[in-house]
């Protein structure tokens, strides 16, 4: 039983263009959302994370947008570069220190 | 900068084998987990330690072990690998000090058992 999860499995965006991912929760009990971004044989790394008292979060080129009442939140990425091609994980946090992990989104920015 | 190492980038082994993956980490952290990546299934958390001596079941614990001996190591052992258990595993740490702690991930062990 996914907690949370990231239905569509892979995107293709065009250079300059926006790239929009989501992710949804089944826990209301959630109170801390992070994106990581994962690239091949590397570890995830930190990308922009949000409180649910907030329902935007930004950081350069990355917004996230968090809406409790359907228990969605999107990651936006304005203009999409070839380097932002990777694999995008959600994650959500009951209780600080443990994450529960959508399935990933694999983003391939075409230039 | 963090750094969270794993002792090995990738690893081959035979069914029934014991397998030790090891993970360590330079910022005095005092959280340490293990996930397995899949594909479409993401990252499952095995088994997680919030101090030294202390471990807690994940989500899928089944099947794994784990020693935190030291503050700064902590090891994953498979105590009879099987075919199941060929994935990518990820160490992470973070400092648990404060409301929420952003995880630092090792590179990854690809393990694979024949």
């Amino acid at each position: 039983d996914q907690q949370v999860k990231q239905n569509s499995p892979s995107l293709s965006v065009q250079e300059g263009r926006i790239s929009i991912l989501n992710c949804d929760y089944t826990n209301s009990m959630f109170d801390y959302f992070l994106w990581y971004k994962k690239y091949p044989a590397e570890g995830p790394t930190f990308l922009i994370s949000i409180s649910s008292i907030k329902d935007k979060n930004e950081d350069g080129r990355f917004t996230v947008f968090l809406n409790k009442s359907a228990k969605h939140l999107s990651l936006h990425i304005v203009p999409s570069q070839p380097g932002d091609s990777a694999v995008y994980f959600c994650a959500a946090s009951l209780d600080g220190n443990k994450l529960v992990f959508g399935a990933g989104t694999i983003l391939r920015v075409k230039s | 900068d963090v750094k969270v190492t794993q002792s090995s980038r990738y690893l081959v082994k035979r069914t029934g084998e014991k397998v030790f993956l090891e993970c360590v980490q330079d910022m005095d952290h005092e959280n340490m987990f293990w996930y397995r990546q899949d594909p479409g299934l993401g990252l499952r958390l095995i088994y997680f330690s919030y101090d030294v001596k202390m471990k807690e079941k994940g989500d899928i614990p089944e099947g794994y072990s784990v020693s935190r001996e030291k503050k700064e190591r902590f090891s994953l052992i498979l105590e009879s690998a099987s075919t199941n258990q060929t994935s990518m595993y990820l160490c992470a740490s973070s400092s648990g000090q404060g409301r929420h702690n952003e995880q630092f991930f090792g590179p990854g062990t690809r393990l694979t058992v024949l």
